[in-house]
């Protein structure tokens, strides 16, 4: 069974701080790891895949296998960052493959 | 390229109804899967389909079914409903080649209210 756990459903911090949202998985196979971002009122969209290993929007994210963790971090916290960020895992259902989702972190940056 | 769309955008249901959600996938998209979100949680996957055919179903029963068609549409059907039913339900798009494999292209959900 696969499974995603994000432990902080509410993350506040100031603009210029640091930020880390945390994100633990459980998966037996090889697992592919994303984060999603849902800003106020717009669609669930991609902001980054372990696989690419890029950063976008100052974000980014390593991929523990030791820990089982992919930890989304950014050194300095901007307002327009506030939003809902998933953790997600892409394994194998049959011949499918399937997301699993963690539940979700609200962040708000405060100014 | 077009992004993923989702009709209709709200929907109010009573208890043993039926419904159709429908959604068209990005162009050129030969995957599309399902999911359901209920208020204070991550999606959870429902199917998926892979060139009109089912090849993946996660935790939900027979009551919940899907089509999908040549022109990149589909369709999510839930017979019977019921109040637990309620929940934004999304579907989202992924391509057969290089990145768009793993990478779902979200639409912006179905919002369905079971009274």
């Amino acid at each position: 069974a696969q499974r995603v756990t994000q432990p902080e459903k509410l993350l506040s911090v100031f603009k210029g701080a640091p930020v880390e949202l945390k994100c633990n998985y459980s998966y037996s196979g090889s697992p592919e790891l994303f984060w999603y971002v849902q800003y106020s009122r717009q669609r669930l969209q991609l902001l980054l895949r372990h696989i690419s290993r890029e950063s976008i929007k100052g974000f980014t994210a390593d991929l523990n296998k030791g820990e089982t963790s992919f930890h989304l971090k950014k050194p300095f916290a901007q307002e327009e960052d506030s939003a809902m960020y998933y953790c997600a895992l892409s394994g194998v259902s049959g011949s499918a493959r399937q997301l699993t989702f963690g539940s979700g972190t609200q962040l708000t940056v405060l100014p | 390229e077009t992004g993923v769309t989702q009709s209709p955008t709200h929907l109010i249901k009573t208890r043993g109804q039926q419904v159709t959600l429908r959604c068209s996938s990005q162009s050129g998209h030969n995957t599309v899967s399902w999911y359901q979100q209920a208020l204070g949680q991550g999606p959870q996957f429902i199917f998926q389909y892979y060139r009109e055919e089912e090849n993946g179903r996660g935790n939900f029963p027979p009551r919940f079914s899907g089509l999908q068609f040549p022109n990149y549409s589909s369709e999510l059907n839930v017979n019977a409903l019921e109040l637990d039913d309620s929940a934004l339900y999304l579907c989202a798009s992924s391509g057969d080649r290089g990145f768009d494999t793993d990478t779902q292209y979200f639409g912006p959900g179905t919002r369905l209210t079971v009274l």
